[in-house]
């Protein structure tokens, strides 16, 4: 099955800077990576996602990238906010639509 | 819409026993996924449930169930609780022809004593 892999756990970062977050993932077959972020006590929310048949995409100060040959895909946020400050999880499923994520990623954006 | 709902909210239980978490999906969704989080481990796929029918299975133990309704809401029943299944349980509901875009729930927060 899927395993997939994330790092760092925990990610410190001063305001303003950017914050990279790096998966990988061990099924070939997968074709979708989605990235959720969770607020402390609060449930996951879809923040981005690509497509396997995609390298890039961005969405106002976030961005993922996929290497599919190298069975990688990371999420970038530019310009970091304090509310940036969450836990971030990635995740990869197959056609059938069966999910596994990372063990997530503490972002922490100091003033 | 009213989002994803699930009840109860939180839940203390003792070892041996056995407890049932509930979700209700989006209007209109009728897939609906089940995960486990623990700290440390990440979200951790149960199942999920499609009109009725569970479509995909995680690795856990027997002693996790589950069904769906059809009205689309879904159950999970553990039994014979153990100390180590103290977790949050969200649970996510998906629209018909985009089963990759899960909307979660608040999740149910168990703990086991």
């Amino acid at each position: 099955g899927e395993n997939v892999e994330q790092h760092p756990s925990t990610l410190s970062v001063q305001e303003g800077d950017s914050a990279v977050i790096k998966c990988t993932y061990s099924d070939s077959a997968s074709n979708y990576f989605p990235w959720y972020k969770q607020e402390l006590g609060k449930r996951p929310q879809l923040i981005i996602d690509i497509r396997s048949n995609v390298g890039e995409k961005k969405d106002q100060r976030i961005a993922v990238t996929l290497n599919k040959t190298a069975k990688h895909f990371s999420l970038h946020i530019t310009e970091t906010q304090p509310e940036d400050s969450a836990v971030y999880f990635c995740a990869a499923t197959d056609s059938w639509g069966k999910f596994q994520f990372g063990a997530g990623t503490q972002v922490v954006v100091t003033p | 819409k009213a989002g994803v709902t699930q009840t109860p909210r939180y839940l203390i239980k003792t070892r041996g026993q056995q407890v049932t978490l509930s979700c209700s999906p989006i209007s209109g969704h009728r897939s609906v996924s089940w995960y486990q989080q623990t700290p440390g481990q990440g979200l951790q796929f149960l199942f999920e449930y499609f009109s009725e029918t569970q479509r995909n299975k995680g690795n856990f133990p027997g002693r996790f169930s589950g069904r769906q309704f059809s009205n689309s809401r879904s159950e999970m029943n553990v039994s014979t609780l153990e100390l180590g299944d103290s977790a949050l349980y969200l649970c996510a509901s998906s629209p018909v022809g985009k089963k990759e875009t899960q909307y979660f729930g608040p999740g149910t927060r168990l703990l086991v004593l």
